[in-house]
């Protein structure tokens, strides 16, 4: 299957500091989704961006997928921003499966 | 709009027992899928079905079985629970339209095998 790296595995910060989290993949991909999944376990949808930026309030993404890497900026984080943030790609499967990396544990403290 | 719903949230069973987890969703989307995420492994794919009466195995299907008679339901039954399937369960589900599949995920079931 199609490899998902992210980075980095831990980020701890400050409340209204800005970040950046790092996903690469092996192959070429036809999606590729952003989650959080909060502290009470549930997985938020946050971007559908196989290719281009999107923006969405405080947070955003880009997806370069000739390079085969997507970034997801936090910026002015909150305490509610904490939780774990996963990538996950399908490599353009008649079923859409998802490859999903290991995540990034992101901690805000106030 | 109940979207994609799973039951029960928990459950403790024990060793060698069946247990069945559900799996229901309102969009009418075609595909769904079981995913078990545990420590150190991340989300991993269990099963996978593209519609009613159609289903594949995903990366770990060992120990597990799944039906689609409708497309809202999509059940997850484990015929003899085993230690090693404590884990947290999460359905999905997506529709395909053209190369747009965005997957949307359920609340998830905590498993505990004892």
């Amino acid at each position: 299957g199609i490899q998902v790296e992210q980075s980095p595995p831990d980020l701890i910060l400050q409340e209204g500091a800005n970040s950046t989290l790092r996903c690469n993949f092996s192959d070429s991909v036809n999606n590729l989704q952003w989650f959080h999944q909060n502290p009470w376990g549930q997985l938020i949808n946050l971007f559908y961006i196989p290719s281009g930026t999107k923006q969405n309030g405080r947070l955003s993404a880009t997806t370069v997928a000739t390079e085969r890497y997507s970034l997801l900026y936090i910026s002015s984080s909150q305490t509610t921003d904490s939780g774990v943030y996963f990538c996950a790609v399908d490599r353009g499967s008649t079923l859409g499966r998802l490859y999903f990396g290991r995540g990034t544990q992101l901690t805000v403290w106030p | 709009d109940a979207g994609i719903t799973q039951s029960p949230r928990y459950k403790i069973t024990e060793t060698g027992r069946q247990v069945t987890l559900m799996c229901h969703q309102t969009w009418s989307h075609s595909y769904m899928f079981w995913y078990r995420q545990d420590l150190g492994h991340g989300l991993r794919l269990i099963y996978y079905s593209a519609a009613a009466d159609i289903t594949d195995k995903g990366e770990v299907p060992d120990g597990y079985v799944v039906s689609r008679s409708k497309t809202e339901n999509f059940p997850l039954t484990l015929e003899s629970a085993t230690r090693s399937q404590t884990s947290v369960y999460f359905c999905a589900s997506s529709s395909k339209q053209g190369v747009y599949h965005e997957q949307f995920f359920g609340p998830g079931t905590r498993l505990t095998v004892l």
